[in-house]
Order: C-alpha cells, then structure tokens, then sequence
C-alpha cells in the first residue's frame, strides 16, 4: 500500500461544476497535507495546505481533512478550463519536514 | 525574485557519463530537497539536507550523491548515469525542517539517459 494515494483519472467535469479531488493516506503520524496544482511541463504549485480536521475555504478552493478516516479532499468551485491540470496530494513528515507525494489526479474541465 | 533556481533546464547523457545538478535558493531557507519525478508516480524524494552541514537519504537514494555546498546551494550527482535515471527533477526549500510552510519547487531540469 502506497503512503499517500490518489484516483490517477482523468476526472472530467464541465466547466461551471464542482470538482472533488480525493486522496487517502495510511501514515497516522501525519499531521499536515498540501494540494499542488502541476501544468504539464511545469513546477508543482502550492494551492492549500490543511493542518487540522475540517474544512478550509481559499477562493473557489476548500480542502477538507479527516484524521479520523484518514482523508484529504480538495474541492474546486465553479471549474474553469484554466483548472485543468495534475493534483497532487502530500503529506509531511514532521522530522526533516519531508513530503510524500500521491501519483497524483488529473483534471480536465471541458468548456 | 528568483526564489529556487536549477540548472540545467534539459541535458541528454550517455550511459556512464556523470552530471551535477544544481540548485540554488535566495529565500534563507534552510532545508532543500530533491526529488525525481517519473509518469504516473508523482515525485519521489531522492536526498534532503534539514539544514547546512547535514544531508540524508529520502526514498530512492541508489545511484545519486548529494552535496550542501552552503546554506543556498544543494547539488546532486549522478556518477554513473543509467538509462533508468531518466527523469525530472525538482529541487525544494523551505524555511526549516520543523517550519509549517510548504515546500517552494524550483522549475525542473529534465533528464534523458541514452
């Protein structure tokens, strides 16, 4: 079982729409988890982190985090075609503040 | 404001050759990292110095060295390239390795192996 996992997709949604994004991970020790936005060719970008159980609203952006059930979500809002892109899901690892990264779930809003 | 720089962008080597990326911060972080990334597997941590004067092995060390040169630059080595170490690689910082803040990637340097 891989640390942090990810559906790979495609997950297609038309624009305007709600997209989910999920990612489970199986290190209970885990206290902090990043969403990145990666453009093919590009550099992984930050889009939110979430330390603590529940929801945190940025923009159209809300990541929701369950320790409990061991759960990350990223909701994006009203889905434009400029949200189409790879998301990856991170935990880190308190001691050397190391990530351990999922394969990562594409996005692609149709227009 | 340049934030996390690596160089080069693109190289192609032969099998055997050796290479040295490099990477450079100017935000005062004191931990970087490298990290490989290969189709569907997102990335992978190869080596990461917490601060100056320490380096450790991250998931998939084999084949690669790493140097801190100072507290901005965090090279690594590939002694013997292998056409399985065709890749893209990202280096990171971030302020410490107890910091909250996310990881800052710099732009990649993407690597063929013949």
């Amino acid at each position: 079982q891989k640390e942090v996992e990810q559906n790979s997709g495609p997950l297609s949604v038309p624009e305007g729409a709600i997209a989910s994004l999920n990612c489970t991970y199986s290190d209970r020790v885990s206290q902090s988890f990043f969403w990145y936005r990666q453009y093919s060719g590009k550099s992984p970008e930050l889009i939110m982190s979430i330390y603590s159980n529940g929801d945190k609203e940025d923009g159209r952006f809300t990541a929701q985090l369950n320790k409990a059930s061991q759960y990350v979500s990223l909701l994006i809002r009203d889905s434009q075609p400029s949200d189409s892109a790879t998301y990856l899901c991170a935990s880190r690892r308190e001691y050397g503040n190391k990530l351990v990264f999922g394969a990562g779930t594409i996005l692609r809003v149709k227009s | 404001n340049a934030g996390v720089t690596q160089t080069p962008k693109f190289q192609v080597l032969k099998t055997g050759q050796s290479m040295t990326l490099q990477c450079a911060q100017d935000m005062n972080h004191n931990s970087m990292y490298w990290y490989r990334q290969d189709p569907g597997m997102g990335l992978r941590l190869i080596y990461y110095s917490a601060s100056e004067g320490t380096t450790d092995k991250g998931e998939v060390p084999n084949g690669y060295n790493v140097s801190r040169l100072n507290k901005r630059e965090f090279s690594l080595r590939l002694e013997s390239a292998a056409p399985s170490q065709t890749s893209v690689y990202f280096c990171a910082s971030v302020l410490g390795p107890y910091s909250n803040q996310p990881q800052h990637f710099g732009d990649g340097t993407r690597l063929s192996i013949l």
